[in-house]
């Protein structure tokens, strides 16, 4: 079974401008989260997406959004790019339901530098 | 506010030694730890679980140690190999009443293993 892959694995921007990173989960799983790490904050929890909705959201700005699609694919976006936006952005996949949401598999991530 | 932390930031043992790493947590509702395993250059590999309701959870050469009356978590590996060496997170999950989980991870600890 193929693993969590995200796309990019790596991006260069400029301050100001916003990036899109996607993200597809292992079959079958129908949960996905995004997480930044950051050397000086370490891992830090984006939100998670089930079934297209948003169902949970960590303390971020409103700069920093996603989406998830009807196939569990999702996608994050970063709008306004600040330098402290550079980092690994991980994505996890999970089945979702209550019991196994806990066992989250996470993707390579993408590495951003704003410049 | 609620965090997951470790007690020692780098920890290094001699190839076929025992590994003792540690985490203290702050949160007594918490449902789920959870150890990972980060190497270079890629996202954090699940290593082993253990619910709220469990004291010991043992896998391959890995053993994971819950104590809730100290909020303390360990993760043992036995005969410890070079390609152990990593950074190890230990990971707190949060059950909202609506469903899903979040993840809060520890500051990390680098695992170096000498040959």
């Amino acid at each position: 079974k193929a693993g969590v892959t995200q796309t990019p694995r790596y991006l260069i921007k400029t301050r100001g401008q916003q990036v899109t990173l996607s993200c597809s989960p292992i079959s079958g799983h129908r949960s996905v989260s995004w997480y930044q790490q950051t050397p000086g904050q370490g891992l830090q929890f984006l939100f998670e997406y089930f079934s297209e909705t948003q169902r949970n959201k960590g303390n971020f700005p409103g700069r920093f959004s996603g989406r998830q699609f009807s196939n569990s694919r999702s996608e994050m976006n970063v709008s306004t790019l600040e330098l402290g936006d550079s980092a690994l952005y991980l994505c996890a996949s999970s089945l979702g339901d209550r019991v196994a949401s806990y066992e989250q598999y996470f993707g390579p991530g993408t590495r951003l530098t704003v410049t | 506010g609620e965090s997951v932390g470790l007690h020692l930031p780098t920890l290094s043992v001699q190839e076929g030694d025992n590994s003792i790493i540690n985490c203290a947590y702050s949160n007594s509702a918490s449902d789920y730890f959870i150890w990972y395993k980060q190497e270079s250059g890629k996202g954090p590999q699940f290593i082993i679980d253990i619910r709220s309701n469990m004291d010991k959870r043992q896998g391959q050469r890995v053993t994971v140690l819950l104590n809730k009356t100290v909020k303390h978590l360990s993760l043992q590996i036995a005969a410890t190999q070079p390609g152990d060496s990593a950074v190890y997170f230990c990971a707190e999950t949060h059950t909202f009443q609506t469903s899903g989980s979040r993840l809060t991870f520890g500051e990390g600890t680098q695992l170096t293993v000498n040959p």
